[in-house]
């Protein structure tokens, strides 16, 4: 399978525990994304890294929150002291890199990690 | 700012019905892409179309079209002779480049969740 893969797939965690996701991106992608998705709403924009940079952030992501993407490769999401509004769907995305080009790539998604926090 | 909406929040069909599905969207940009997702009960999105805001050209591939109108700011999505696997929630995205760090980060709208009865 040469999708985006996320690990773990269902997490449920106790209020103020820390919890880590894991995204390994379609190989050859080198722009990647994180969202979240709550019940009943589109997912939302949390960070993108090109290659190892994180170069935006979302005003969503919490001082509580840091993604790390080391080598360019597979990225992390780590939430520090959960709360119950963290609770949601946490999708991981990557694309091409479209720079010099005049177009777009679109964004393939991987299974999601959903987050029960208690 | 940009943002999409998708009003139909359900629709039901029967299956071998027509059903279209409404995205309008707001931007300021000149140069955007469109974008609609599929996502089945297993929770993948999976990606359907892109569409660039140059090219208005209808898009037909099988039982699906798509219908962008600028004047309107509408992107509509048609599925013809539906199917009881067509069942999912359909998302409409708007994307832009930022400039503050160059991602293409989307924009949902809040879904569509179609039914199609056998």
């Amino acid at each position: 399978d040469t999708g985006v893969s996320q690990d773990p797939r269902h997490k449920i965690t106790k209020r103020g525990q820390n919890v880590t996701f894991r995204c390994d991106p379609i190989s050859e992608h080198n722009r990647l994304y994180w969202y979240r998705q709550t019940l009943g709403q589109g997912p939302e924009f949390l960070t993108y890294f090109q290659n190892e940079a994180q170069l935006e952030k979302s005003r969503l992501l919490s001082d509580r929150f840091s993604a790390e993407r080391p080598k360019g490769s597979f990225s992390t999401l780590e939430i520090q002291r959960t709360e119950q509004g963290d609770s949601a769907m946490y999708l991981c995305a990557s694309s091409l890199d479209s720079r010099g080009t005049s177009g777009f790539y679109e964004q393939y998604f991987g299974p999601g990690t959903r987050l029960t926090v208690t | 700012a940009q943002k999409v909406t998708q009003a139909q929040t359900e629709i039901s069909v029967v299956e071998k019905e027509d059903v279209t599905l409404d995205c309008v969207y707001e931007t300021r940009d000149t140069t955007y892409y469109l974008f609609w997702y599929k996502q089945p009960p297993s929770g993948e999105l999976v990606f359907l179309i892109r569409r660039n805001s140059f090219d208005e050209q209808n898009e037909i591939s099988g039982r699906y079209s798509w219908n962008f109108q600028k004047s309107t700011s509408s992107f509509n999505f048609t599925i013809t002779a539906s199917q009881v696997v067509d069942s999912a929630v359909y998302f409409c995205a708007l994307s832009e480049r930022s400039f503050s760090g160059g991602s293409e980060k989307l924009v949902f709208g809040k879904g569509t969740k179609l039914t199609v009865n056998p």
